[in-house]
């Protein structure tokens, strides 16, 4: 089985620190992408990335960065977290042209 | 501009009656469509999809429905049952482009 991770479930940040959200597969998949889900917006995708080291801007980039160094592994960078960051983040993988994603449990990030 | 949209935020059903749920779109340059389903505190999971060529793809108790004059998909889940409870994404893709989801539905089955 696919298998997408994310390394916290929950997180509780302060307003102004950089935060780091990490997300790994075990399938050898090319492409990753990182969502954030809020209630009647839907998923919106934040970044992607096709290769590593590679990475492209989703709809909704500002205040977020993010680090492809090896093919397995995707982090989230929140630069310095706001309170309209606080939501449900949600990684995913893919192989290159299949449709189907392979989602993570997700991170519920709270910033107070 | 949202180019997938799911008008109802919310739909209530009795168990063993039919669920339908609908999804817009405006891109005519998307060729596949999927449902996921979402319980809380856990990632969507791939329900469904069908590809542009079809009109209707089935898979036991779900059948999703593709009128693409209409830019519209429905899934259909029948019967539902109290386990079917859950947030419903249909998503949308053009050929080697990335997935675009909808605002989701929330689905509640009631015994």
């Amino acid at each position: 089985d696919v298998k997408v991770t994310q390394s916290s479930r929950y997180l509780v940040k302060r307003t102004g620190e950089k935060v780091f959200l990490e997300c790994v597969q075990d399938m050898d998949h090319e492409n990753m992408f990182w969502y954030r889900q809020d209630p009647g917006l839907g998923l919106r995708l934040i970044y992607f990335s096709y290769d590593v080291k590679m990475k492209e801007k989703g709809d909704i980039p500002e205040g977020y960065s993010v680090s492809r160094e090896k093919k397995e592994r995707f982090s989230l960078i929140l630069e310095s977290a706001s309170t309209n960051q606080t939501s449900m983040y949600l990684c995913a993988s893919s192989l290159q042209g299949d449709y189907g994603y392979t989602f993570g449990s997700g991170t519920r990030l709270t910033v107070v | 501009d949202q180019q997938v949209k799911q008008n109802s935020p919310s739909l209530s059903v009795q168990e063993g009656r039919i669920s339908i749920l609908n999804c817009d779109y405006t891109n005519s340059m998307f060729d596949y469509f999927l449902w996921y389903k979402k319980y809380p505190a856990e990632g969507p999971t791939f329900l469904i999809s069908i590809s542009s060529i079809k009109d209707k793809n089935e898979d036991g108790r779900f059948t999703v429905f593709l009128n693409k004059s209409a830019k519209h998909l429905s899934l259909h889940i029948v019967p539902s049952q109290p386990g079917d409870s859950a947030v419903y994404f249909c998503a949308a893709s053009p050929r080697g482009g990335k997935l675009i989801f909808g605002q989701g539905t929330e689905l509640s089955v009631k015994p």
